[in-house]
C-alpha cells in the first residue's frame, strides 16, 4: 500500500511564528487529507486537498501531485494550534492511510 | 461538513467482558464506512472497512473474531471488541465515506476503551 511520511516529527513554535509541515507519499492519489487531532482525539478536517492550493485562514496547504507530496503551512501559530498534524492520502478506492504525524507545540 | 457520532466515548470495562461501539453518520448514506485504532503518541491504523449489507474486510493482523463488525444499515456501523483483555485498551475512531468515493472522509470523536 502507499507510504506515507511526515516531518518533521516534532516541532516547538514561538506565538507568532510561521512553520511549514511536510507530507511525502509513496503513490500517485486521489485525495490527500491534513487534520488536526486535538487534546481530546478529535480529527478536524483542515484541507481536502489531492491536488493544489487552499487557503482557509492562517492555514494554508498545497499538493503537488505529480512530485508526491504536500505541504501544509501555519502563519501566525497561536497556541490552540498546538496539537498532531497527520497528513492522509488515499490510492485508488482504498482507504486514508496515516502518517505518523507531526507533533506541534506553540508556545507563550 | 458532515456529522459522524460515536457511542460510548470512553468505556472501562473487566477483562473477559465484551465491548460494543457504534458509530453513526448523521446527514448522508454511508456505504463504507471504516474502523481505525491508535495507541498513545501513535498515528491512525486501519483495522477494517465496513461494507453495508456484506462482510467487513479486514487489515492484515486483525483478528476477524475478536473485532466483529457489523454494518446493518447505511447509517450504523459497530465494532464488538469480544472478551477484551488489556492489550485491547485504545482509543478507537470510526470514518464514513460518501457514496460518491471520491470525497472527504469523516471521522467520529472517537471511543477510549480500557480494560482492566
Amino acid at each position: 500500500g502507499i507510504q506515507v511520511e511526515q516531518s518533521p516529527p516534532d516541532l516547538i513554535l514561538q506565538e507568532g511564528a510561521n512553520s511549514t509541515l511536510r507530507c511525502n507519499f509513496s503513490d500517485s492519489v486521489n485525495n490527500l487529507q491534513w487534520f488536526h487531532q486535538n487534546p481530546w482525539g478529535q480529527l478536524i478536517n483542515l484541507f481536502y486537498i489531492p491536488s493544489g492550493t487552499k487557503q482557509n485562514g492562517r492555514l494554508s496547504a498545497t499538493t503537488v501531485a505529480t512530485e508526491r507530496y504536500s505541504l501544509l503551512y501555519i502563519s501566525s501559530s497561536q497556541t490552540t494550534d498546538s496539537g498532531v498534524y497527520f497528513c492522509a492520502p488515499r490510492s485508488g478506492n482504498t482507504p486514508l492511510v496515516f502518517g505518523k504525524g507531526t507533533r506541534l507545540s506553540v508556545i507563550a | 461538513g458532515a456529522v459522524v457520532s460515536q457511542h460510548p466515548s470512553r468505556v472501562i470495562c473487566k477483562s473477559g467482558t465484551s465491548v460494543k461501539i457504534e458509530c453513526r453518520s448523521l446527514d448522508f448514506q454511508a456505504t463504507t464506512m471504516f474502523w481505525y485504532r491508535q495507541f498513545p503518541k501513535k498515528s491512525l491504523m486501519l483495522m477494517a472497512t465496513s461494507n453495508e449489507g456484506s462482510k467487513a474486510t479486514y487489515e492484515q493482523g486483525v483478528e476477524k473474531d475478536k473485532f466483529l463488525i457489523n454494518h446493518a444499515s447505511l447509517t450504523l456501523s459497530t465494532l464488538t471488541v469480544t472478551s477484551a483483555h488489556p492489550e485491547d485498551s485504545s482509543f478507537y475512531i470510526c470514518s464514513a465515506r460518501r457514496p460518491t468515493g471520491l470525497e472527504t472522509q469523516y471521522f467520529g470523536p472517537g471511543t477510549r476503551l480500557l480494560v482492566l
